[in-house]
């Protein structure tokens, strides 16, 4: 079965410091990985994906996550944070292939701090 | 970006009654669409994939006359919680599968029910 993991339920940052969101999955078959964002009372957002395709994906609002198979991760980075990345990210591993029955993971909250 | 949206955005009513929550895809057709639960500070809980014109696949666990999905065009998916009560109160969650190039899941902005 296919499950995804994130290290840190809440991480806070300092406005231009590095943004690190751990995600490591497990799944039975080659996967597809997504990275949501959700902004409090509304739906999620994607923010970037991986599908076979280049193992370094980038995504909208300057995120960008590295797919590495040997270590089964999939973390999402942003150089340096801005006060309007402070939200809740979701990473999702398709549970079959293609972008279908999204298994998510628990979530991890960003604080920035100005 | 591909759109989603639910409809409505904020529901409350009595316990007892039944609440049909729309999601439609704007800009696409979608054959596919998704309904989740989230409970505060948690995940999304998958609860059912519907497929156009066709019976919804409930999760294990979900109860499907509780939870009724009719998905009726390639752009509006229905979700219906019959008989709600206080516990159905939550955060439900629509999305749809773009089947394009992409093949990405848009999600719609969400459903707040309050049950009373």
């Amino acid at each position: 079965a296919q499950s995804v993991t994130q290290l840190g339920s809440h991480v806070s940052v300092s406005e231009g410091a590095l943004v690190l969101l751990r995600c490591n999955y497990s799944s039975s078959v080659p996967p597809y990985l997504f990275w949501y964002v959700q902004y409090p009372n509304q739906g999620l957002q994607l923010l970037l994906k991986y599908t076979s395709a280049a193992t370094l994906v980038k995504g909208i609002n300057g995120f960008e996550a590295e797919f590495k198979k040997s270590e089964t991760s999939f973390h999402l980075t942003k150089p340096s944070a801005h006060m309007s990345d402070a939200a809740e990210y979701f990473c999702a591993v398709s549970a079959v292939r293609g972008a279908q029955k999204l298994v998510f993971g628990q979530g991890t909250r960003l604080t920035i701090n100005p | 970006g591909a759109v989603v949206s639910q409809h409505p955005s904020r529901v409350i009513c009595k316990s007892g009654t039944s609440v049909k929550i729309e999601c439609r895809s704007l800009d696409f057709q979608a054959t596919t669409m998704f309904w989740y639960r989230q409970f505060p500070k948690q995940s999304l809980m998958l609860m059912a994939t519907s497929n156009e014109g066709s019976k919804a696949t409930y999760e294990q666990g979900v109860e499907k006359d509780k939870f009724l999905i009719n998905h009726a065009s390639l752009t509006l998916s229905t979700l219906t919680v019959t008989s709600a009560h206080p516990e159905d109160s939550s955060f439900y969650i629509c999305s749809a599968r773009d089947y394009s190039f992409t093949d990405t899941q848009y999600f719609g902005p969400g459903t707040r029910l309050t049950v009373l």
